[in-house]
């Protein structure tokens, strides 16, 4: 089945450092999404993205939509505690419309 | 985006037993979908819920287990069946329209 493969699989870093993951896949997606999900929270959505090549921004969020359809990218500018959390990637593949592929998602932890 | 409830937001129940998830969503929603996060894994798709129709379920999951009900574009309920503690997730409910979903704050479910 298809698979979206995310990376890093964790990160621990100091306040105030950029941070960026990614997420691939060997198949075309017409969608890609970025969540953010705390403990005892569900995914909240951050970034859609809808064309190839889209470079979206939410506050100090920055997501694009890679060229090939195969792959989107999630950044975060000057990190803050409360940027803690799982970052998920999710896609809607282009062979199956309106279902939603998750990555494994990114562990974010920021030291003060 | 949709308010989205979920009740009980967490149970402990014994194996053998089985629980009916509720979600309300603030508005007429087309579209209603329920996940299974399993313990620091990702979202897995279990089905997505027809209104008026039999749920669509995806492939290793099947309505004896997890029977779904979808009376109006508002209310959906997901039952656990027959339980055991490889049950053990957070279940999620999410509406969207096949591309963008947001998601209830989860039901937090151990099986003893």
């Amino acid at each position: 089945g298809q698979q979206l493969n995310q990376s890093p699989q964790s990160m621990f870093i100091q306040e105030g450092e950029d941070v960026s993951m990614n997420c691939t896949s060997s198949s075309i997606f017409n969608t890609w999404l970025w969540y953010k999900q705390e403990p005892g929270e569900g995914p909240v959505l951050l970034i859609a993205l809808y064309k190839a090549g889209e470079l979206t921004s939410n506050g100090r969020l920055t997501a694009q939509f890679g060229i090939t359809r195969k792959d989107s990218f999630l950044n975060i500018s000057a990190s803050i505690p409360s940027d803690v959390g799982i970052y998920f990637c999710a896609g809607v593949p282009s062979s199956n419309t309106g279902k939603l592929i998750f990555g494994q998602g990114t562990t974010l932890q920021v030291k003060p | 985006s949709a308010v989205i409830s979920q009740k009980p937001s967490r149970d402990i129940c014994q194996r053998g037993t089985s629980l009916t998830i509720q979600c309300q969503v603030d508005s007429q929603v087309t579209m209603m979908f329920w996940y299974r996060q399993q313990p620091g894994q990702s979202l897995t798709l279990i089905a997505t819920a027809n209104q008026g129709s039999e749920a669509t379920y995806e492939s290793g999951f099947v309505i004896d287990k997890f029977p779904i009900s979808r009376p109006n574009l508002t209310f959906s309920t997901l039952t656990v069946s027959n339980m055991s503690p490889e049950d053990s997730s957070i279940y999620l409910c999410s509406v969207g329209d096949g591309y963008e979903q947001y998601f209830g704050p989860g039901t937090r479910l151990t099986v003893t």
